[in-house]
């Protein structure tokens, strides 16, 4: 049972648009979310977060939207960078656990 | 240093093998994680230490032993590996649990088992 689930495997958006990866989650405990940018063969680097408390969270071009009602967040880049293209796994966890859940990830590629 | 490494980066085995990943991380985080990755598959939690003690084992088999040896380290030791046992092996450190906790990712290691 995929708790964490990114339903798009691919995006392709061009240099200088917005780019919008969507991530929805079925655990109602989930009180904190992630997502992390994956280049082949490394490791995942972590861009962003957001507690439950909040709706939104900014950090230069990355910006996350949660709507808890719906069980959705998103990440949204804006503008996006050819640098940008890599997979994207959004992952959730909740207060008192070291257990994280990844999504399936999307391929985000930014054509120049 | 905000630097998790993993050794070695690749690693094939035979089936009858024993060998070990190592994990390391100097920045004074009390939690670590193995995390085995399949090709075009999320990360998948294996162990976590908390404190220098096995904090959660997803029910993996035995065949894979981790081992704490302090705050900094992190094993996985490997024995009598199947084929589909071949992924990618990824170490993760974090400060504090789930909920406030970013974990640092370290490069991994790309196991084959022929």
């Amino acid at each position: 049972d995929q708790q964490v689930k990114q339903n798009s495997p691919s995006l392709s958006v061009q240099e200088g648009r917005i780019s919008i990866l969507n991530c929805d989650y079925t655990n109602s405990m989930f009180d904190y979310f992630l997502w992390y940018k994956k280049y082949p063969a490394e490791g995942p680097t972590f861009l962003i977060s957001i507690s439950s408390i909040k709706d939104k969270n900014e950090d230069g071009r990355f910006t996350v939207f949660l709507n808890k009602s719906a069980k959705h967040l998103s990440l949204h880049i804006v503008p996006s960078q050819p640098g940008d293209s890599a997979v994207y796994f959004c992952a959730a966890s909740w207060q008192g656990t070291y257990k994280y859940i990844f999504g399936t990830g999307t391929r985000l590629k930014v054509l120049a | 240093d905000t630097e998790v490494t993993q050794t070695p980066k690749h690693l094939v085995m035979g089936m009858t093998n024993k060998k070990s990943l190592k994990c390391e991380q100097h920045m004074g985080h009390r939690a670590m994680y193995w995390y085995k990755q399949k090709a075009k598959k999320p990360p998948e939690l294996m162990f976590v230490y908390s404190y220098e003690k096995l904090s959660i084992n997803e029910s993996v088999p035995s065949r894979f032993s981790p081992e704490c040896p302090n705050s900094s380290l992190l094993n996985l030791h490997l024995h009598a590996l199947q084929p589909e046992d071949s992924a990618l092996y990824l170490c993760a450190s974090s400060q504090t649990s789930g909920a406030g906790g970013e974990q640092f990712f370290g490069p991994g290691t790309r196991l084959t088992v022929l």
